[in-house]
């Protein structure tokens, strides 16, 4: 199946600082989404963006599906934006990264 | 429109005891797809259902089972219970490509 690798692993941010995450996949991408897991496990939607831009406040991301990988842009981070961040790709059945555990310090 | 929900949230069973999760979609939504999630190999999927019918399975083995309703709720089952079933258990539905989680069973086996 796809291989979906996230980079970097663990990011500690001020708060107040942009970031950016990014996921590379191995196969073709297919119904991209990203996801940010809260601490009590669920899993929430940010974007479903099988190709090109997309922003929502101060997250945004970018697909680029010609080069399999897709980038997720924190600007202005708050500490409320702590946690593991997901990109997955598929149709049935979702490949997920091994996430970006991201740490936001006031 | 209310979202994914799942029962119960948490769960402590014995080695070779059994269980059932229970998912209900959001509304509307006939696809149904169960994950694991685990430290070690962090979200794997377990099957879809679509339909009341199975559409799809992962590399999960025949002691993991589930089946979907005429209402598109699911139940998931895991016979014979081993320590390594511990996990967060998340169930997904989806009505195009987008898929919308659940809060997650957590599952505890001592």
């Amino acid at each position: 199946g796809i291989q979906v690798e996230q980079s970097p692993p663990d990011l500690i941010l001020q708060e107040g600082a942009n970031s950016t995450l990014r996921c590379n996949f191995s196969d073709s991408v297919n119904n991209l989404q990203w996801f940010h897991q809260n601490p009590w496990g669920q899993l929430i939607n940010l974007f479903y963006i099988p190709s090109g831009t997309k922003q929502n406040g101060r997250l945004s991301a970018t697909t680029v599906a010609t080069e399999r990988y897709s980038l997720l842009y924190i600007s202005s981070s708050q500490t409320t934006d702590s946690g593991v961040y997901f990109c997955a790709s598929g149709d049935y059945k979702l490949s997920f990264g091994a996430g970006t555990t991201v740490t936001v310090r006031a | 429109k209310a979202g994914v929900t799942q029962t119960p949230r948490y769960l402590i069973k014995t080695r070779g005891q059994q269980v059932t999760l229970s998912c209900s979609p959001i509304s509307g939504h006939r696809s149904v797809s169960w994950y694991q999630q685990t430290p070690g190999q962090g979200l794997q999927f377990l099957f879809e259902y679509f339909s009341e019918t199975q559409r799809n399975k992962g590399n999960f083995p025949g002691r993991f089972s589930g089946r979907q309703f005429s209402n598109s709720r699911s139940e998931m089952n895991v016979s014979t219970l081993e320590l390594g079933d511990s996990a967060l258990y998340l169930c997904a539905s989806k009505q195009e490509y987008e898929q919308y989680f659940g809060p997650g069973t957590r599952l505890t086996v001592t």
